[in-house]
């Protein structure tokens, strides 16, 4: 089972900032939360991970609260094509292995 | 040019049929998995493989099968076991290790005729 929890969906428009939420109360301390996307009918990106303190990378920022049990990704000035369906994820250990484990995520729709 | 691929895009199969999927890296990663993704759905792990010659069940195993006999490939063959192979299947590698960054292939859209 998935350890996040998402909201179904989110409209934004272009060019403003995309704030997507993600709450993770179960999560360990030693637990990466990943973000990764998926445009229609294509292969999840990578988009950005953290532990702890805020990430920002070419794509996104990533603000953890400091209690990590909940975090946003922010893109700054949305575009049309970043619709997509956004997942969350914080790794399970299942029988000794690190595993992702994929929700449904949250679509994104970038209006103009 | 560094990344994964897929092959086919597309692909059909006849009832009773085994097909494979072929999934290739170039990019030295030790680990390699399978998705399968049904409409509207999350992905859900198939098998994964950690290193050469070696593999594990993911969540919903049970008519597949794969193989690991070089670094590079990693091919799913599904099995006429799997009653409802009509889906979406991923393939994706990443380096071994706490931050498991998992980068994905194109994907193979599986039908049955």
């Amino acid at each position: 089972d998935a350890k996040t929890t998402q909201p179904p969906s989110m409209d934004c428009a272009e060019g403003r900032a995309a704030n997507l939420p993600c709450n993770h109360s179960t999560i360990s301390g030693n637990e990466y939360v990943y973000w990764y996307r998926q445009i229609h009918s294509q292969g999840p990106q990578y988009i950005i991970h953290g532990l702890k303190n805020n990430e920002t990378n070419e794509m996104a920022s990533l603000i953890i609260t400091e209690d990590r049990k909940s975090s946003t990704l922010i893109l700054p000035h949305a575009t049309l094509r970043d619709t997509a369906v956004y997942y969350c994820i914080v790794r399970v250990n299942q029988g000794g292995s690190e595993k992702l484990v994929f929700g449904k995520g949250m679509k994104l729709t970038v209006n103009p | 040019d560094g990344g994964i691929t897929q092959s086919p895009k597309y692909l059909f199969r006849k009832e009773g049929q085994n097909v494979t999927l072929s999934c290739e890296q170039n990019l030295n990663h030790d680990a390699m998995y399978w998705y399968r993704q049904d409409p509207g759905q999350g992905l859900r792990l198939i098998y994964y493989s950690q290193i050469v010659n070696d593999f594990q069940k993911g969540d919903i195993a049970e008519g597949y099968s794969v193989s690991r006999e070089k670094k590079e490939s990693f091919p799913l063959t599904v099995t006429s076991a799997q009653k409802n192979p009509t889906a979406f299947y991923l393939c994706a590698s990443s380096l071994r290790g706490a931050k498991n960054i998992q980068y994905f292939g194109a994907g193979t859209r599986l039908s049955v005729l």
